[in-house]
């Protein structure tokens, strides 16, 4: 069965603090996203990587960074939190053919204070 | 760049009622076309998807979405709708400029549907 997990389903960080996010696919998928999901604003893509040490800017780039080491594994890393990064954020992946249909992540609910 | 138009952001029915949820994407030529569901507190998953073929395509739960080209359409169908339906649905677009390249999806905005027992 595929499987996304995220290593935390609730964050509190501070403002100012480096927070890292991680996802772990078990799929073997080359493709991994990071979106942020807002309510009325949809799915917002911030990063996302189509192989190993790749990286590509999405819609909504600014204030965060991603880093590919492994092929399962997808960072996103808010390098000084702020009060609008308070979202939930969720990470998915596919494959590189067929239809790209994106597996998520149960999220990571993050409150910046 | 692609985008995609839900058209009902809040939907409330009771149950037995049939439901249509409307999506439309802005690109003229060959797309994948998806539909997802976030029930409350879980994660975001695949109800079904358009890839090649026959334009009906049927889903998990008694979900049902017909493509219709020349309308630019994906629209999303449940004869009866449950209570357990009640949940956020997206719909989702895979073409050329989609946001993530050529391999990413372009989400609408989502639709909140609630079911009154």
């Amino acid at each position: 069965d595929v499987k996304v997990t995220q290593s935390s389903r609730y964050l509190v960080k501070r403002t100012g603090e480096k927070v890292f996010l991680e996802c772990v696919q078990d799929m073997d998928h080359e493709n991994m996203f990071w979106y942020r999901q807002d309510p009325g604003l949809g799915l917002r893509l911030i990063y996302f990587s189509y192989d190993v040490k790749m990286k590509e800017k999405g819609d909504i780039p600014e204030g965060y960074s991603v880093s590919r080491e492994k092929k399962e594994r997808f960072s996103l890393i808010l390098e000084s939190a702020s009060t609008n990064q308070t979202s939930m954020y969720l990470c998915a992946s596919s494959l590189r053919q067929g239809a790209r249909e994106q597996y998520f992540g149960p999220g990571t609910r993050l409150t910046v204070t | 760049a692609q985008s995609v138009s839900q058209h009902n952001h809040h939907v409330i029915l009771s149950e037995a009622a049939s439901l249509e949820l409307g999506c439309n994407y802005s690109y003229g030529g060959t797309v994948n076309l998806f539909w997802y569901v976030q029930y409350p507190g879980q994660h975001l998953q695949l109800l079904l998807k358009y890839f090649s073929g026959d334009p009906l395509v049927k889903g998990i739960k008694g979900f049902e979405a017909e493509f219709i080209k020349s309308k630019f359409s994906f629209n999303l169908r449940k004869p009866s709708v449950q209570w357990s339906d009640t949940a956020e649905y997206f719909c989702a677009v895979n073409a050329p400029y989609s946001g993530g390249g050529a391999d990413g999806l372009t989400f609408g905005k989502g639709t909140h549907l609630i079911i009154q027992p």
